[in-house]
């Protein structure tokens, strides 16, 4: 069956400027999370959706980054009055409840210029 | 908090050579292990995982790690490895507690097979 999908698979903004990241999960996993990944280091992660909910963000870095998932399937992850230094690879990873395999996405690769 | 530690930032290794990326961990709770690998320009794949029973885990494309709980290592190991077996590769552990399952990863280890 199809992956998990995200887009942009690249994306390029300017610093100050507003972006969104979607993520498509593979159907009928209910637990979501997202992953920043800046060169040279293992994925880092933000935030964790357990259906429309999100039930733990405690990694997001500030304010400027916010993620949904209105219906319990896409998630945006959102993010705010870019810096240069959110350059990174988000890694979107699905899994068909909190306890089982993650499978992650391609990664968007965002570059703040 | 958890962490987790993988010394070898890059390791060379013949082609048909054995090869061990070492992967330590720390955590005050029970944790879950695993070992994706990344090829260029793809995403993470899961190569195996432990979470309970046999400290011997095998996973696939002929990889294998060994769990020692008193050594907090999750070693990762082929016995012979392949060109294609470049990529790099990552440690990473949950904790063994509800509503906690996001992965905490090492910094990754490139692994380089020479023709």
């Amino acid at each position: 069956g199809a992956g998990v999908s995200q887009t942009p698979s690249n994306k390029v903004t300017e610093k100050g400027k507003y972006v969104e990241l979607r993520c498509d999960p593979i159907s009928g996993h209910t637990a979501l999370y997202w992953y920043r990944q800046s060169l040279g280091q293992g994925p880092e992660f933000l935030i964790y959706f357990q259906g429309t909910g999100a039930a733990d963000d405690s990694g997001l870095p500030n304010d400027r980054f916010f993620a949904v998932r209105p219906e319990g399937s896409v998630s945006t992850l959102k993010i705010q009055r870019t810096e240069r230094g959110d350059s990174a690879v988000y890694l979107c990873a699905s899994s068909r409840d909190q306890k089982e395999t993650q499978y992650f996405g391609p990664g968007t690769r965002l570059l703040v210029l | 908090a958890q962490s987790v530690t993988q010394l070898d930032s890059q390791v060379p290794v013949f082609e048909e050579a054995p090869v061990e990326l070492r992967c330590n961990y720390s955590s005050s709770v029970s944790v879950y292990l695993f070992w994706y690998v990344q090829y260029p320009n793809q995403g993470l794949q899961l190569l195996l995982k432990y979470l309970s029973g046999s400290t011997l885990v095998k996973g696939i494309n002929g990889f294998e790690a060994e769990f020692n709980k008193s050594q907090t290592s999750f070693h990762l190991r082929k016995p012979s490895v392949h060109i294609s077996d470049t990529a790099e590769y990552f440690c990473a552990v949950s904790l063994r507690r509800a509503g906690s399952y996001q992965l905490t990863f090492g910094k990754g280890t490139k692994l380089s097979v020479i023709p």
